[in-house]
């Protein structure tokens, strides 16, 4: 069955740091979301990419998704402390069905 | 005030009891979502519906059972078959044919006394 993969899973950086987290996809994807999960929370989402190597941006958050739509990445750049949480990826081959990747936890040591 | 409702916030299940997990939307959606997630671990589809009265199991759906009577409503119990019920889960909703944004409501953490 299709299988969503997503590394590293755990991240510690320094305050200010970059931050990559990776996901992918055994088969080709429809689009692919990204939410963010704070401890003790609920994911939230963040973007929605649909296109061949988009990349769209929201501040210091860069998202892409792969030319084959199979892959897709999430940095961010000089991470503050409220970027904390688990980042997953989600993917769907156009039906209701998600399969959610592993995740990745960030943690940010001020 | 939109969203989706999850009670109750925390429940603990005996053993050989069914429990069920309650999930309301006012947001219109089409489809409706059960995930469990473990400690450290991510989202594992349980169940989803497209429409009422219609839906599929995901790919941890043994020990598990729902329904969709209403649009708005789609509750979960957790059977006494499912050994290892201990987790976090989580309802959500999203609209359009396929591929929407996934609206997530707080959560209900079931332990098992």
């Amino acid at each position: 069955g299709q299988q969503v993969m997503q590394i590293p899973q755990y991240q510690h950086v320094q305050e200010g740091e970059d931050f990559t987290t990776y996901c992918n996809s055994s088969t080709t994807l429809s689009n692919i979301q990204w939410y963010k999960q704070r401890p003790g929370g609920h994911p939230v989402f963040l973007i929605q990419l649909v296109k061949s190597g988009e990349v769209k941006k929201q501040k210091r958050l860069t998202f892409q998704f792969g030319e084959a739509k199979k892959n897709s990445s999430l940095h961010i750049t000089a991470t503050q402390t409220t970027d904390v949480g688990t980042y997953f990826c989600a993917g769907t081959s156009g039906t209701y069905k998600y399969i959610f990747g592993t995740g990745t936890r960030l943690k940010v040591l001020a | 005030d939109g969203g989706i409702t999850q009670s109750p916030k925390y429940l603990f299940r005996k053993e050989g009891q069914n429990v069920t997990l309650s999930c309301e939307q006012n947001l219109n959606h089409d489809a409706m979502y059960w995930y469990r997630q473990d400690p450290g671990q991510g989202l594992r589809l349980i169940y989803y519906s497209q429409i009422v009265n219609d839906f599929q199991k995901g790919d941890i759906a043994e020990g598990y059972s729902v329904s969709r009577e209403k649009k708005e409503s789609f509750p979960l119990t957790v059977t006494s078959a499912q050994k290892n019920p201990t987790a976090f889960y989580l309802c959500a909703s999203s609209a359009g044919q396929g591929g929407g944004i996934q609206y997530f409501g707080a959560g209900t953490r079931l332990s098992v006394l």
